[in-house]
C-alpha cells in the first residue's frame, strides 16, 4: 500500500543545533516530494520540493532536503535551528502515476533556548 | 495577490445543521482539494477535484460533499454535521495534483 511515514512525532532541539527530520515513503515509483511547514495557528507553507535532477534540494529559511532513492527517504535538514523554526513539519508525496497528494502525520519541532 | 481564501475562518454550529465552507483560488489552478487536520493524524484528504465537474473521494469522504461548478471555487458541504467532524479544515489548490499545493488559511469548525 502507498504510504508516507514520518517516524518522529515530536523533536526537541536547542537553538543553534542542527536538525534532521525524517520522511520515508512507499510507492511503486519515484514520486514528487515536498516538505511543508505549519507555524502555530497558520496554514501550510511550502519549504521545498523535489521533482527530478539533483537529489539535494535547497528551500526557503535555510532548509535543505536530500532524496535517497535506495532508502525511499526525503529527509529535511537545517544546520542551525532558530527559535522561529518551532512549528510542525509535514512531508508530502504525489505519486507519479496518480494525481493526488498524500501527507505524513507530521513532526512537531520544539526549539529550546 | 495569488491566494486561496476560505470562509468562514471559524465556525461553531450544532449537530445536524447544514453548513458550507467556501474555498476560492485566483491562480487558475485545475486541481483543488480539501483536507482535515486532527492532532496526531496530520492532514487527511477529504475530496479532491482534477477540474470543473470532476471530483473524487479522498481518504475520509464520509459525511462530506463537494462540488466544482467553476474552476475557482470548491465548496465543502456538511449536510448533517456531527461532533466527530470538529476539526481544522484546509482547502488547497495546485496547477495539477503533482505540483506543490497552495493552502488556504484554514477553517476551524466546532460541532456541538
Amino acid at each position: 500500500a502507498q504510504s508516507v511515514t514520518q517516524p518522529d512525532i515530536h523533536i526537541t532541539v536547542s537553538e543553534g543545533a542542527s536538525l534532521e527530520l525524517r520522511c520515508n515513503y512507499s510507492y511503486g515509483a519515484t514520486p514528487y516530494l515536498f516538505w511543508y511547514v505549519q507555524s502555530p495557528g497558520q496554514g501550510l507553507q511550502l519549504l521545498l520540493k523535489y521533482f527530478s535532477g539533483d537529489t539535494l534540494v535547497q528551500g526557503i529559511k535555510g532548509f535543505e532536503a536530500e532524496f535517497k532513492r535506495s532508502q525511499s527517504s526525503f529527509n529535511l535538514r537545517k544546520p542551525s535551528v532558530h527559535w522561529s523554526d518551532a512549528a510542525e513539519y509535514f512531508c508530502a508525496v504525489a505519486p507519479y502515476n496518480n494525481n493526488d497528494m498524500r501527507f505524513g502525520a507530521g513532526t512537531r519541532l520544539t526549539v529550546k533556548p | 495577490e495569488a491566494q486561496v481564501t476560505q470562509n468562514p475562518r471559524y465556525l461553531i454550529t450544532v449537530t445536524g445543521k447544514k453548513l458550507t465552507v467556501t474555498c476560492s483560488q485566483n491562480m487558475n489552478h485545475e486541481y483543488m482539494s480539501w483536507y482535515r487536520q486532527d492532532p496526531g493524524l496530520g492532514l487527511r484528504q477529504i475530496y479532491y477535484s482534477m477540474n470543473v465537474e470532476v471530483t473524487d473521494k479522498g481518504d475520509v469522504p464520509e459525511g462530506y460533499k463537494v462540488s466544482r461548478k467553476e474552476k475557482r471555487n470548491f465548496p465543502l458541504i456538511l449536510e448533517s454535521p456531527s461532533p466527530n467532524q470538529t476539526s481544522l479544515y484546509f482547502c488547497a489548490s495546485s496547477p495539477t495534483g503533482r505540483h506543490e499545493q497552495y493552502f488556504g488559511p484554514g477553517t476551524r469548525l466546532t460541532v456541538t
